[in-house]
């Protein structure tokens, strides 16, 4: 069984438009993250939920909007498409909020913005 | 404010041979370390931690890192490398501290690690 699952994997759409990625883990983890990566690897944390209440919440646009229905699925919605937002993005979870927790990561989606 | 340093965008090494890859933190307060690896087109997978039990972890393919206070070193080295290491590997550090309303995990730019046949 997968440990974190995203959907979609890919992701092309054009500028403008409004996408959701969609994660769900099956851990029963109480802490959820996004992360984005960009082409030059370089790995950005943008939000935490723990037990669905918003916990981190870095400085990304908001245009971003996170949405978490219950501890186990953490969605991210994007509207206004920009070239910008090509990347990445990374599903996390964790046990548990504290530092020492390490995260599992899902297979990543791969949003192209053209 | 926790940070996190990797010396090295870019390693290759022969196969066989011994591979390190340099992680230097900065922490206020005593932090925890981790090395992740990303193969290609796949999200990060856990190598090891340390959590100060002891200053030397060994993890998962072989890797072990060696915690060096000192140093504000966490080096990550494998005595003898393969071909399916080839991967991203990333350094993080996390840290409770009192003056933030959240704890978080930062992670390094990252090493990608080349093995040549």
């Amino acid at each position: 069984d997968t440990a974190v699952s995203q959907t979609p994997k890919y992701l092309v759409t054009q500028m403008g438009n409004d996408k959701s990625i969609k994660c769900e883990q099956n851990l029963g983890h109480d802490t959820m993250y996004w992360y984005k990566q960009d082409s030059k690897k370089f790995l950005k944390i943008m939000f935490s939920y723990n037990n669905k209440e918003l916990i981190i919440n870095e400085t990304v646009p908001n245009r971003f909007s996170p949405k978490s229905p219950d501890k186990a699925h953490l969605n991210l919605h994007i509207n206004s498409l920009e070239l910008g937002d090509s990347a990445v993005y990374f599903c996390a979870s964790s046990q548990d909020r504290g530092v020492s927790y390490e995260q599992y990561f899902g297979p990543g989606t791969r949003l192209t913005v053209t | 404010a926790q940070s996190v340093t990797q010396l090295g965008s870019h390693v290759s090494v022969s196969e066989g041979a011994l591979v390190l890859l340099r992680c230097n933190y900065s922490s206020s307060v005593p932090p925890y370390l981790f090395w992740y690896v990303q193969y290609p087109n796949q999200g990060l997978q856990l190598l090891l931690k340390y959590t100060s039990a002891a200053t030397l972890v060994k993890g998962i393919n072989g890797f072990e890192a060696e915690f060096k206070k000192s140093e504000t070193s966490f080096h990550l080295t494998k005595p003898s490398a393969h071909m399916s290491d080839a991967a991203e590997y990333f350094c993080a550090v996390s840290a409770s501290s009192p003056k933030t309303s959240y704890d978080k995990v930062i992670f390094g730019p990252g090493t990608s690690l080349s093995v040549i046949p």
